[in-house]
């Protein structure tokens, strides 16, 4: 079964500092997602992305966050300056028929 | 504000019992509707999905009933075995093709050998 690959699995960094995660989305699927699990609570939207532009995001989804597809296969995710409170599991997923999800990249921030 | 939440934050049963855990909607626009299944320090892995012109469809192993009039949706799972031991999450998403997916609460389902 084809599937998102996300890296890297866990990303230490300091406050402050930019983060950049990864995905590869299923290579025939049309919409792309981010969205971000705190420990412990349920799974929440960030943004998608559609013919290479934002189709939607939520609150969360402020001025620190970006998303790019630099080169029609990679996905990423951007925090400028990472908070203590972006610490979270950041999931990708891919939309065409059926919405699938990679395995997450766990986020500290310390 | 639209939610989707879940009746129950744990299930516990026994290895070979059949398990139902159920989810509640609120938005009425709601036109598809997915389970996933959530081990610890994995992803949302998907199980199965529904479309609001059916109310009921049956995988492997796993049924999902739709009651649009109740806005409620079901996950049973026949034989529950241990590995099915997870946090089950519905999810939905509007008419919109490939609108957000708004996650519920989850249930955290033990199953006890």
């Amino acid at each position: 079964e084809p599937e998102v690959t996300q890296t890297p699995s866990h990303q230490v960094t300091q406050m402050g500092q930019e983060v950049i995660l990864r995905c590869v989305p299923i290579s025939n699927h049309l919409y792309f997602y981010w969205y971000r699990q705190i420990l412990g609570q349920k799974v929440e939207f960030l943004v998608s992305f559609y013919n290479n532009e934002i189709s939607e995001k939520s609150e969360i989804f402020d001025d620190q966050f970006s998303v790019e597809r630099p080169d029609g296969s990679n996905f990423t995710l951007k925090i400028r300056s990472t908070k203590l409170e972006d610490s979270a599991m950041y999931f990708c997923a891919s939309f065409r028929i059926k919405a699938f999800f990679g395995q997450g990249t766990r986020l500290t921030v310390v | 504000g639209e939610s989707v939440g879940l009746h129950l934050p744990t299930l516990s049963v026994q290895e070979g019992d059949n398990s139902i855990i159920n989810c509640a909607y609120s938005n009425s626009a709601s036109d598809y509707f997915i389970w996933y299944k959530q081990e610890s320090g994995k992803g949302p892995q998907f199980i199965i999905d529904i479309r609001s012109n059916m109310d009921k469809r049956q995988g492997q192993r796993v049924t999902v009933l739709l009651n649009k009039t109740v806005k409620h949706l079901s996950l049973q799972i026949a034989a529950t075995q241990p590995g099915d031991s997870a946090v089950y999450f519905c999810a939905e998403t509007g008419e919109t093709s490939g609108s957000r997916l708004t996650f519920g609460e989850g249930t955290q389902l033990t199953v006890n050998p």
